[in-house]
């Protein structure tokens, strides 16, 4: 029941920026748009989230259309340790809600 | 420091046994999780305990058996292992049930044979 769509995967030169889209066409008026990581054999890792308005925290940017029905993660001078499959998920804020995880993007970043 | 720490890291065993992964938490977080990964990759929610109380309970065989003896620690039983259990596991916390921010763990391997 994942809300998202992202592409299956991506590649990017290190030290470009990764741009990572995500579609949530459906997302409600109170749910947030989360960001997560998974590198290889390691357990997920939070990166960030947003409502609507754009964050950056040390990872990455978020960028949140003014519909909100689409979203895009950009890690600014991708590192070949960014080479992960990451995760778009909508999650209302308020309230116990489920994170449920898509299938993700897997991006390679490559020398 | 291990946020979130989980052990063993590798369990290999034969179908049919019980075995257990254990989960510690050192955030002082009010909420843990348990999450399965299976072989095509997808990551699953299986429970989910807020301080100490079961709030989240999937559609997962009864054979799971989630226990918290307190706030800092969940830990997995599962009884009559099946091959369809070998998987990665995967425990997670949060500072409280309404948040979407959760810190995972690295992961248990358990292969059934």
């Amino acid at each position: 029941d994942a809300k998202t769509t992202q592409p299956t995967s991506m590649d990017c030169a290190e030290g470009r920026a990764a741009n990572l889209p995500c579609n949530h066409s459906t997302i409600s008026g109170n749910e947030y748009v989360y960001w997560y990581r998974q590198i290889h054999s390691q357990g997920p890792q939070y990166i960030i989230h947003g409502l609507k308005n754009n964050e950056t925290n040390e990872m990455a940017s978020l960028i949140i259309t003014e519909d909100r029905k689409s979203s895009t993660l950009i890690l600014p001078h991708a590192t070949l340790r960014d080479t992960a499959v990451y995760y778009c998920i909508v999650r209302a804020y308020t309230g116990f809600q489920k994170l449920v995880f898509g299938t993700g993007t897997r991006l390679l970043v490559s020398p | 420091d291990t946020a979130v720490s989980q052990t063993p890291k590798y369990l290999v065993t034969q179908m049919g046994n019980d075995k257990s992964i254990k989960c510690e938490q050192n955030l002082g977080h009010d909420t843990m999780y348990w999450y399965k990964q299976d072989s095509k990759k997808f990551l699953k929610i299986m429970f989910s305990y807020n301080n100490k109380e079961l709030i989240i309970n999937e559609t997962v065989p009864n054979r799971f058996s989630p226990k918290s003896p307190d706030k800092a620690h969940l830990n997995l039983h599962i009884n009559s292992l099946e091959l369809g259990d070998s998987a990665v596991y995967f425990c997670a916390s949060s500072h409280h049930r309404n948040t979407g921010e959760l810190f995972f763990g690295e992961g248990s391997r358990l292969t059934v044979l």
